[in-house]
């Protein structure tokens, strides 16, 4: 079954206290990318990948830092969270040539 | 990337039938028609997708006219459980020119009893 998977799906977490939010998608897609998710804000993005080792920012990339070592994973890290960072965050893939994308169900964070 | 403008908020009857018109003046030669659907704490689910003229699936249609500077997504007899939120997106296939999907503010639809 075609899956995108974000782990953790919920966290609470104190200011300045790492933290890594996983994606990981079992399609091969080249394509991965990172949104937020604010009421009022819509879906912004934050971090995309277009293939192993290459990432690019998105519209609010401040704040975050992504890796893509592995075609399958697309990590999204915050180095030290911020209360303004409280979101709800999705991970998106596909494929090249393709337009539609696939969402991870979202992980809720929290900073306080 | 084309904008696209759409209405903020429908409202609907279950049992009928729901167009959301979205206007992308901008549209690029190369540029698809991809329409997405939002249920609350829930990532954006793909629902249809064009170049031109009409499209259908089991869900929805898209009607796309000659100019391709609007698209209207028709959603038949809907039912309470089509309350979501509808993005329409603009742009060219995923490839390395870059950020391929941007979401501008949806169409909230809310069906009613």
């Amino acid at each position: 079954e075609a899956q995108v998977t974000q782990n953790p799906r919920y966290l609470i977490t104190v200011t300045g206290k790492k933290l890594t939010v996983t994606c990981s998608q079992n399609m091969n897609h080249e394509y991965m990318s990172w949104y937020r998710q604010d009421p009022g804000l819509g879906l912004r993005q934050i971090y995309y990948s277009m293939n192993v080792e290459v990432t690019d920012k998105g519209d609010v990339p401040e704040g975050y830092k992504v890796s893509r070592k592995e075609k399958r994973n697309f990590p999204l890290i915050l180095e030290s969270p911020s209360p303004n960072q409280t979101s709800l965050y999705f991970c998106a893939t596909g494929a090249a040539l393709r337009t539609e994308a696939f969402f991870g169900q979202g992980t809720r964070l929290t900073v306080v | 990337l084309a904008k696209t403008t759409q209405p903020i908020s429908m409202d609907s009857y279950e049992g009928q039938e729901v167009n959301i018109t979205c206007s992308h003046n901008n549209i690029a030669t190369n540029d698809y028609i991809t329409w997405y659907q939002q249920f609350p704490s829930q990532g954006p689910r793909f629902i249809i997708q064009g170049y031109k003229t009409k499209v259908t699936n089991e869900v929805a249609s898209l009607f796309i006219p000659a100019d391709r500077k609007s698209s209207t997504l028709s959603l038949p007899r809907v039912s309470l459980s089509d309350t979501a939120v509808y993005y329409c997106l603009v742009g060219d296939t995923i490839n390395n020119a870059g950020n391929m999907l941007t979401f501008g503010g949806g169409t909230r639809l809310m069906v009613k009893p």
